[in-house]
């Protein structure tokens, strides 16, 4: 039961500094996503995939980008660290023939030093 | 008006105690309301799903949907330590694309 799997669990990165969120679901699920949850902020989405190579924007996407080569695959790239990316980051699937539900990975702990 | 509202807490409960967590909404398209539990440190994890109005049940958890009044709620039965964590409203439409999220509301149940 692996569902939607993300790594690294935890990262340090400095400032200026790139890297990459990796995310896969052996679900099947056409659609993706990218979140980041601040304290008390709720989840905000970064970017969404409706399918393999079709991208789009979420509420936060400045700082951030992601490719969908694969129903399975939907990493998340940091380019140019700054502090104010410092979050916690979730990936997270659904479909529409699995009765319109949302799952998520267990997270990624991200701090930018 | 933000598009969903959660009851912020946090909320202490002495263990056994009936725990109720709302949710309002404004838009009238949701047709799937979903909650998750989360716990420090984890993802969201799927509790209960419901579709369109009424009530579901899973052991001490029963959710209710009140399309009319647009407010959705959670009922924690027989609250144990557990069950302590943050509670996440969510709901989408039938395209089942965007979903909504509430802001979360943290519970403690103490033994």
């Amino acid at each position: 039961n692996a569902g939607v799997t993300q790594t690294p669990k935890f990262r340090i990165l400095k400032i200026g500094q790139s890297m990459t969120l990796q995310c896969t679901q052996d679900m099947n699920h056409n659609y993706m996503y990218w979140y980041r949850q601040d304290p008390g902020m709720g989840l905000k989405l970064i970017y969404y995939s409706v399918g393999a190579g079709i991208t789009d924007k979420g509420e936060v996407p400045n700082g951030y980008n992601v490719s969908r080569s694969t129903t399975e695959d939907f990493p998340l790239r940091l380019e140019l660290a700054a502090p104010s990316q410092t979050s916690v980051y979730f990936c997270a699937s659904s479909s529409q023939d699995r009765g319109n539900t949302i799952y998520f990975g267990e997270g990624s702990w991200l701090t930018v030093v | 008006q933000k598009e969903v509202e959660q009851d912020p807490g946090p909320l202490s409960v002495p263990e056994g105690a009936i725990v109720s967590l709302n949710c309002t909404y404004s838009n009238s398209a949701f047709q799937y309301f979903m909650w998750y539990r989360q716990y420090s440190r984890k993802g969201p994890e799927l509790l209960m799903y419901t579709y369109s109005s009424g009530n579901k049940e899973d052991g001490r958890f029963t959710a209710q949907v009140d399309k009319s009044s647009k407010y959705i709620s959670l009922f924690i039965r027989d609250s144990q330590p557990s069950d302590s964590a943050t509670y996440l409203c969510a709901m989408t439409d039938n395209y089942g694309q965007n979903f909504v999220f509430g802001p979360g509301t943290r519970l403690s149940v103490l033994p």
